[in-house]
């Protein structure tokens, strides 16, 4: 097991509602990255933050954003959501100097979102 | 845009069998090359990595894998399944300096006891 938590565990919203999305990062890892897991796709890159700031984004819309906190954690936010939305929502922490470089990500379990 | 592309998308084997699980990346620039694993409920694990050096890597459970710059390969080799390894993998890519890990779709690995 890692250290990465995410929550809640399971999801269900309505087409057009907003919904938040929490990660709790490994000790000691001060960056946040996020994914969406499709069902039987490997996950997409939708941004990283890193000193509270994004430090990088997928090819994800506007609507999808986010916020990390000075303890490391970090929320991800859709708004005005889509049926196309449903989806493990997965959350990785890691050691990085912000510029990228070497490093491991560690996953979390994920939040399995429905839409209807 | 790079892209990561696995082999197969369903792989059966009996135990005991040998696997070899295939891994191409389009990125032309120095990379960074995971497998990651997935079994039934819980979260991506990190089999193996590679950054530099000895091109043939080890990982945890047996696994290792092989990077052969000439052919943007990385693929996955056990010698010997066992139940246990049925779980989906995925490899994943990261440009050196890059934010970002771009994963493969996954094979999904059923091993038969």
């Amino acid at each position: 097991e890692t250290g990465v938590t995410q929550s809640p565990t399971h999801l269900i919203k309505t087409r057009g509602q907003q919904v938040t999305l929490r990660c709790s990062s490994q000790s000691g890892h001060n960056t946040v990255s996020w994914y969406q897991q499709a069902l039987g796709q490997g996950p997409q890159f939708i941004f990283q933050y890193y000193r509270e700031e994004e430090n990088g984004r997928g090819n994800f819309p506007p609507r999808f954003s986010g916020l990390q906190f000075p303890n490391y954690s970090s929320e991800l936010n859709v708004n005005a959501l889509e049926l196309d939305d449903s989806a493990l929502y997965l959350c990785a922490s890691s050691v990085s100097g912000g510029t990228g470089g070497f490093y491991e990500q560690y996953f979390g379990p994920g939040t399995r979102l429905t839409v209807t | 845009a790079q892209s990561v592309s696995q082999h197969n998308h369903h792989v059966i084997l009996s135990e005991a069998a040998s696997l070899e699980l295939g891994c191409n990346y389009s990125y032309g620039g120095t990379v960074n090359l995971f497998w990651y694993v997935q079994y039934p409920g819980q979260h991506l694990q990190l089999l193996l990595k590679y950054f530099s050096g000895d091109p043939l890597v080890k990982g945890i459970k047996g696994f290792e894998a092989e990077f052969i710059k000439s052919k943007f390969s990385f693929n996955l080799r056990k010698p010997s399944v066992q139940w246990s390894d049925t779980a989906e993998y995925f490899c994943a890519v990261q440009k050196n300096y890059g934010q970002n890990f771009v994963f493969g779709p996954g094979t999904r690995l059923s091993v038969l006891p």
